[in-house]
């Protein structure tokens, strides 16, 4: 089955600087790679994702990148903000009905 | 106008109790997920139901059941709880018709929390 490894598992940034989080997967049949944002107690919320057929993605001070012959994906965040802070996770997906595999998070501590 | 609905919110059980969580949605999508998330752990898929066709994931315990009546329901059925069992319980849906930019997404309910004592 599908493994996404995430890293860093902590990341600590200055107010106003960017933040970058990267995933691998293993499975070179997944097409589809969402990243969602997650606040203490509260359901995973989608903030971005990408498809496979697309390297670059970009939603105001979110993008994502995704190199597929590295099976690897990155989630860039610019002018970081206090509430910004919060656990990310990647995830990636088959086609189809399959569900999502979820890389292990990032604690984002966006520091004032 | 929520579209995926779980309940109970929280749920305390006892150890060995059978319990079941439930899960509702109004987007008439035709997939279903329950996934389980521990504390400080990411959400982890135990099974799918895409329209009647039940999908199990490989290491989901026997200990956990799942039933689809309808297109807008969803049951986990935890037959016999352990202590290991406590998590948030995320019920998720995804429809498959059509292609444009939703087309993968997955909806995610506001979770049950489960205690088992």
């Amino acid at each position: 089955g599908e493994n996404v490894e995430q890293h860093p598992s902590t990341l600590s940034v200055q107010e106003g600087d960017s933040a970058v989080i990267k995933c691998t997967y293993s499975d070179s049949a997944s097409n589809y790679f969402p990243w969602y944002k997650q606040e203490l107690g509260k359901r995973p919320q989608l903030i971005i994702d990408i498809r496979s057929n697309v390297g670059e993605k970009k939603d105001q001070r979110i993008a994502v990148t995704l190199n597929k012959t590295a099976k690897h994906f990155s989630l860039h965040i610019t002018e970081t903000q206090p509430e910004d802070s919060a656990v990310y996770f990647c995830a990636a997906s088959q086609g189809g009905a399959d569900g999502l595999t979820f890389g292990k998070g990032t604690h984002l501590i966006i520091q004032p | 106008d929520a579209m995926v609905i779980q309940n109970p919110r929280y749920q305390v059980t006892q150890f060995g109790k059978p319990v079941t969580l439930s899960c509702s949605q109004t987007l008439n999508h035709n997939v279903m997920y329950w996934y389980q998330q521990k504390s400080s752990q990411a959400p982890k898929l135990l099974f799918h139901y895409y329209d009647k066709d039940f999908n199990n994931e490989a290491d989901t315990p026997d200990n956990f059941q799942s039933r689809r009546p309808n297109t807008s329901f969803c049951f986990l059925d935890i037959r016999s709880p352990g202590l290991g069992d406590a998590a948030m319980y995320l019920c998720a849906t995804r429809g498959l018709a059509g292609s444009g930019p939703s087309y993968n997404e997955q909806f995610f309910g506001p979770g049950t929390r489960l205690t088992v004592l």
